[in-house]
């Protein structure tokens, strides 16, 4: 089946440093990918719609200066942390759908934990 | 705004009991209803999927049927075993909705005991 590969699962940080999380589709092509936060014992939150060759779709209350998202292919997006703080930590997750098969489900990828010392 | 609302867990089940994890949606088109689950440290994994109203959809066991009246997509699943300890998300997808972004509702922690 499709997988969708993160990477790294975990990173540990200092603060004022920044952060890339990287996202790809194994085996598939994604037009468009997303990029969730959950926190502890808490649900997923949307942060952005990715879309490759244009800009990301930030939804409200997500700093897209501090969130960098660059789609620069249909099988990698990258979200890149800027200037982390500890209150970044968390867990983030992508996703994406197969573009041939537009209502397919979502993929996801396993996570990247984000600790900012 | 389009929602979905989950039960609040945690659940806590022996094994072999009947699981039911309640989930309801709000939304303005004709969604898509998915049930994800996530094992600890790990991301999601879709467990089953319905498109439209009466569509049930089942796997592993479980099962969920898209009830169009109630707005509902409940969980099920006969008889729980420990290895079903997760979390649970019920999510709703509108295909008009940016691409299809995922609505999730809270999850539902399950905890099976031996």
């Amino acid at each position: 089946g499709a997988v969708v590969s993160q990477h790294p699962s975990r990173v540990i940080c200092k603060s004022g440093t920044s952060v890339k999380i990287e996202c790809r589709s194994l085996d598939f092509q994604a037009t468009t990918m997303f990029w969730y936060r959950q926190f502890p014992k808490k649900s997923l939150m949307l942060m952005a719609t990715s879309n490759e060759g244009s800009k990301a779709t930030y939804e409200q209350g997500v700093e897209k200066d501090k969130f960098l998202i660059n789609h620069a292919s249909l099988t990698l997006s990258t979200l890149t942390v800027t200037s982390a703080h500890p209150e970044d930590s968390s867990f983030y997750i992508c996703s994406a759908r197969d573009k041939l098969l537009y209502n397919s489900p979502l993929h996801f990828g396993n996570g990247t934990r984000l600790t900012v010392t | 705004g389009d929602s979905v609302t989950q039960m609040e867990g945690p659940v806590t089940l022996s094994e072999e009991a009947f699981l039911t994890i309640n989930c309801t949606y709000t939304a303005t088109g004709y969604p898509s209803l998915f049930w994800y689950v996530q094992y600890p440290g790990e991301g999601l994994q879709l467990l089953l999927k319905a498109t439209k109203a009466d569509d049930k959809g089942s796997n592993k066991g479980f099962e969920a049927t898209y009830r169009k009246e109630t707005t509902s997509f409940h969980l099920e699943k006969g008889s729980v075993q420990v290895s079903d300890s997760a979390v649970y998300f019920c999510a709703l997808r509108l295909l008009n909705n940016q691409g299809g972004k995922l609505i999730f509702g809270q999850g539902t922690e399950l905890s099976v005991k031996p």
